[in-house]
């Protein structure tokens, strides 16, 4: 049992480029989320998911978009890469009848 | 708007010590309140989580927290403090629209 795997777990884009990070779950989870951790800010809700084909803005959406064509995985877009976007993300899901998330080990992301 | 507050960057603690990290949250209707903590490099672990009953909530590793409607907090304790405790913990609230907010995060230290 994997539980919430993240891939990559490294990138470095330049300005403008784009790219996909890809969260898988083997657990049948029904909600999903990704999450972008700032130093000195937490965890902050990029966007998520109640279930398959279904997603939702969080409190950062801006410059990201996410699609669920399966309920095990979760795609989170950068169209155009910012040095804004540098960060670390990750990815939670859970099950709709258990209060508590689940978290993948991050993305580390560097645009320069 | 809901939120959660750790009014504590880091906090710092001899080894065998009672520990307590602090947490304040706003959010409307009855919180779910979580713990998390995390290593370097790693994702979120979850330590343990309130959601009914009993204001003192038992988790992982010996750590507990109370949970105080009143003070809207949701303080993490443990009565003896271990070197290996150390790490960055985050409190977080979950909404009646399923989404997760986290605090800041605390940094834990603890010192032989």
């Amino acid at each position: 049992n994997a539980g919430v795997t993240q891939t990559p777990k490294f990138r470095v884009l330049k300005t403008g480029q784009s790219m996909t990070l890809l969260c898988a779950q083997d657990m049948n989870h029904e909600y999903m989320y990704w999450y972008r951790q700032d130093p000195g800010m937490g965890l902050r809700l990029i966007h998520y998911s109640v279930g398959e084909g279904t997603t939702a803005k969080g409190e950062v959406p801006d410059g990201y978009n996410v699609s669920r064509l399966k309920k095990q995985n979760f795609l989170l877009g950068l169209e155009s890469a910012a040095p804004s976007q540098t960060s670390v993300y990750f990815c939670a899901s859970r099950k709709g009848t258990d209060p508590e998330a689940f978290f993948g080990q991050g993305t580390r992301l560097t645009v320069v | 708007a809901q939120s959660v507050a750790q009014p504590e960057d880091q906090v710092n603690v001899a080894e065998g010590n009672p520990l307590t990290v602090k947490c304040t949250y706003s959010v409307s209707g009855n919180p779910y309140l979580f713990w998390y903590v995390q290593y370097p490099n790693r994702g979120l672990q979850f330590l343990l989580k309130y959601i009914t009953g009993d204001n003192l909530v038992k988790g992982s590793y010996g750590f507990e927290a109370e949970f105080n409607k009143s003070q809207t907090s949701f303080h993490l304790k443990k009565p003896s403090a271990l070197v290996s405790d150390s790490a960055l913990y985050f409190c977080a609230v979950r909404d009646v629209f399923n989404k997760f907010y986290f605090g800041s995060g605390t940094k834990l230290n603890v010192k032989p």
